[in-house]
């Protein structure tokens, strides 16, 4: 399977625990972006890296939340100290990342879903 | 801010009719806007993506047009199959990287 894959799928922790997601983009697909999406709504922008670059982060992207892609192929994203509302379910997208234009579409993974008790 | 709107947030009707899902945004500053479908539980499957100077993209039963100038689009799915079922999002994407979602419109086909 040569599409965007994330682990893992589903994740239970404790409040207050530390948790980390991992995203494999397709290859060679430089842009890499990260989304939330809770029950009912639409997935939100958290942020994006081009390349190993962070480019932009959401001002839903809050201290306890970190990002990191630091070969520039996969990406981890880190939540310290989960509370009840990161609930949801965390999606990660890939794109070419060849044109500046924002006329590219992005390939999103299966997400991971997130519940912390 | 970009705002995108989905009317109607849930939509049943009978296998073989033709319907228009619509989506509409606010800000006319954008490079394409992509129709997206989900599966309950999983993640996004892009079915049209429409450049900032086209009007329409086909693809199968499915037809997306765009009018940048009143900040809309519509999504129009024939001859609907039990199959088709699932939420539809539409998404832009403006002067940043990221897509802004609106909230889906949660389609039933009834066999």
């Amino acid at each position: 399977d040569t599409g965007v894959s994330q682990n893992p799928r589903h994740k239970i922790t404790k409040r207050g625990q530390n948790v980390t997601f991992r995203c494999d983009p397709i290859s060679e697909h430089n842009r890499l972006y990260w989304y939330r999406q809770t029950l009912g709504q639409g997935p939100e922008f958290l942020t994006y890296f081009q390349n190993e670059a962070q480019l932009e982060k959401s001002r839903l992207l809050s201290d306890r939340f970190s990002a990191e892609r630091p070969k520039g192929s996969f990406s981890t994203l880190e939540i310290q100290r989960t509370e009840q509302g990161d609930s949801a379910m965390y999606l990660c997208a890939s794109s070419l990342g060849r044109n500046t234009g924002g006329q590219e579409t992005q390939y999103f993974g299966p997400g991971t879903r997130l519940l912390v008790l | 801010k970009q705002e995108v709107t989905q009317i109607p947030a849930a939509l049943s009707v009978p296998e073989g009719e033709n319907l228009v899902l619509n989506c509409s945004f606010t800000d006319s500053a954008i490079y394409n806007l992509q129709w997206f479908r989900q599966d309950p539980g999983k993640g996004l499957t892009s079915l049209l993506l429409i450049q900032s100077s086209q009007r329409e993209q086909t693809s199968g039963r499915l037809n997306a047009s765009l009018d940048k100038s009143s900040g809309r689009s519509t999504l129009y799915i024939a001859a609907s199959q039990p199959g088709d079922s699932a939420t539809y999002l539409c998404a832009v994407v403006g002067g940043a990287q990221k897509l802004v979602f609106g909230q889906g419109t949660r389609l039933t086909i009834n066999p």
